[in-house]
């Protein structure tokens, strides 16, 4: 069975500056997504991030960014120039591909907390 | 955030109680889920539908039965819970497609006290 393991419970960051939340997953799969979201504190999920395995390069969304390691079987997630709105959890997911829906299998989460 | 919406947002229930979570898709979505978040522990998927055919149970008790009447509703029915059952229940809905992983939408859930 897949798991996602995020080893950062609580993390914090100053206004302006970079943060990195890291997320390890083991699977046998060779074909695989992998995903970040966010659940700000009204509880709405929404995506951050999207990775296909097969894709070398690292997936980039303005200001977010992954740092995909297949063979370390890591995918980081980094927040650059944080804002008080990037307060959240952040959930590390990942999901089989082979089927034509999603079966994600989520991480614990990382509260990232953003002072001003 | 009004992609998908479910109803109650919050639900107290007795353990003798019936009472059923509605989940509603405005997306044209053909897949739906149905997630346990308790505090404490990841995400936990129970059901899957897929062009409304239940595709994925991953081991739920009995107590939830999920019906998905077409393609934009989605239920879940509760009997007999335990308090344990106490959560978040969240809902969400993707396009199914070739590539599989199409992102999902989740709503704002339903926060299940069972007494």
């Amino acid at each position: 069975a897949q798991t996602v393991t995020q080893s950062q419970p609580e993390m914090s960051v100053q206004e302006a500056e970079t943060v990195t939340l890291s997320c390890t997953y083991d699977t046998s799969e060779s074909d695989y997504y992998l995903f970040w979201y966010k659940q700000p504190p009204s509880r709405q999920m929404i995506l951050v991030i999207r990775q296909e395995a097969y894709k070398q390069q690292n997936a980039t969304e303005n200001r977010f960014s992954v740092n995909f390691q297949k063979a370390a079987k890591s995918f980081s997630l980094k927040i650059s120039d944080s804002q008080l709105g990037d307060a959240a959890m952040y959930f590390c997911a990942y999901s089989p591909g082979g089927t034509s829906y999603g079966k994600l299998t989520f991480g614990q989460g990382t509260i990232l907390t953003v002072h001003p | 955030e009004t992609g998908v919406t479910q109803t109650p947002r919050h639900l107290v229930m007795g353990m003798t109680n019936k009472k059923s979570l509605k989940c509603e898709q405005h997306l044209g979505h053909n897949a739906m889920y149905w997630y346990k978040q308790s505090a404490k522990k990841p995400l936990e998927l129970m059901f899957v539908y897929s062009l409304e055919e239940r595709v994925e149970n991953n081991s739920v008790p009995s107590r939830f039965s999920p019906e998905c009447p077409n393609s934009s509703h989605l239920f879940l029915h509760l009997h007999t819970l335990q308090p344990e059952d106490s959560a978040l229940y969240l809902c969400a809905s993707s396009q199914e497609g070739p590539l599989g992983a199409y992102e999902q939408y989740f709503g704002p859930g339903t926060r299940l006290t069972v007494t």
